[in-house]
C-alpha cells in the first residue's frame, strides 16, 4: 500500500491546456508538499499544506493552483501550460509543519510540447 | 546562488571503495537530511541530524551534522552497486517545514 501515491506517472500535453496532478497520502500526516525537480535534478519548493490550510507559497506562477480537500489530499493544477513547466512534479508529506522527514511519491513526470 | 552546496556533483568508483559526499553552506540550518533518489522514484529519507556535531550510522552509511551546523557530510565505507543513485542533503533553517535541496551528487559503483 504506496504511503504517497501521485497520478498520473506521466503527463503529456500541449501548451495552452489546462491539467491537474493528484496526490494522497496514508501516512496520516498533517502537512503535504509541492516539489518541481528540473532537469538537473534541483528539487524547490512549490507549496506547502497543514491540516488543508495553505503555509507556504513559493514564487509560483498564480497559473499554479493547490486545492487540499482534506489533509490527506492535495492536488495541483495547471493552467495555461507552457513549455517551462516541463518537469517532474514531486508530493511529499511530512507528520507536521515542523518538517522531520519527507515522504515523497515517485512524482509525476510532466512534458509540454 | 545555490544556498547548499554539494560535491562532488559526479562520482564514479569501483565496488569496493570508500567515498565522502559533502554539503556546504554558509547559513545555520536547524536540521539536515540526506535523501536518495533513483531513477523514475521520489527521493527516499535517509537520515535527520539536528545537533551540531552528531554522528548517525546507517549501515555502511556514516552521517555527520557540522558543529556550526552550516554542513554536513555523508560517507560510505566499501561502496557496492546498490549504493549507486542520487543523493541529496536538504536544510531546514528554522523548523519552517521548508526543505531547501543541494543540487545532488550522482554516485555510480562499478562492479
Amino acid at each position: 500500500d504506496t504511503a504517497v501515491s501521485q497520478t498520473p506517472k506521466y503527463l503529456v500535453t500541449q501548451m495552452g491546456n489546462d491539467k491537474s496532478i493528484k496526490c494522497e497520502q496514508n501516512l496520516g500526516h498533517d502537512t503535504m508538499y509541492w516539489y518541481k525537480q528540473d532537469s538537473k535534478k534541483f528539487l524547490k519548493i512549490m507549496f506547502s499544506y497543514n491540516n488543508k490550510e495553505l503555509i507556504i507559497n513559493e514564487t509560483v506562477p498564480n497559473r499554479f493552483s493547490p486545492k487540499s480537500p482534506d489533509k490527506a489530499h492535495l492536488n495541483l493544477h495547471i493552467n495555461s501550460l507552457e513549455l517551462g513547466d516541463s518537469a517532474v512534479y514531486f508530493c511529499a508529506s511530512s507528520q507536521d509543519q515542523l518538517g522531520g522527514g519527507y515522504t515523497f511519491g515517485s512524482g509525476t513526470r510532466l512534458t509540454v510540447v | 546562488t545555490q544556498l547548499l552546496e554539494q560535491s562532488p556533483q559526479f562520482l564514479s568508483i569501483q565496488e569496493g571503495e570508500n567515498l565522502t559526499v559533502y554539503c556546504n553552506s554558509s547559513s545555520v540550518f536547524s536540521s539536515l537530511q540526506w535523501y536518495r533518489q533513483e531513477p523514475g522514484e521520489g527521493p527516499v529519507l535517509l537520515v535527520t541530524v539536528v545537533t551540531g556535531g552528531e554522528v548517525k550510522k546507517l549501515k555502511r552509511l556514516t552521517f555527520q551534522f557540522g558543529d556550526a551546523r552550516k554542513d554536513s557530510s555523508l560517507h560510505i565505507t566499501a561502496a557496492q552497486p546498490g549504493d549507486t543513485g542520487l543523493y541529496l542533503c536538504a536544510g531546514d533553517r528554522g523548523n519552517t517545514g521548508k526543505l531547501i535541496f543541494g543540487q545532488g551528487t550522482t554516485l555510480q559503483v562499478k562492479p
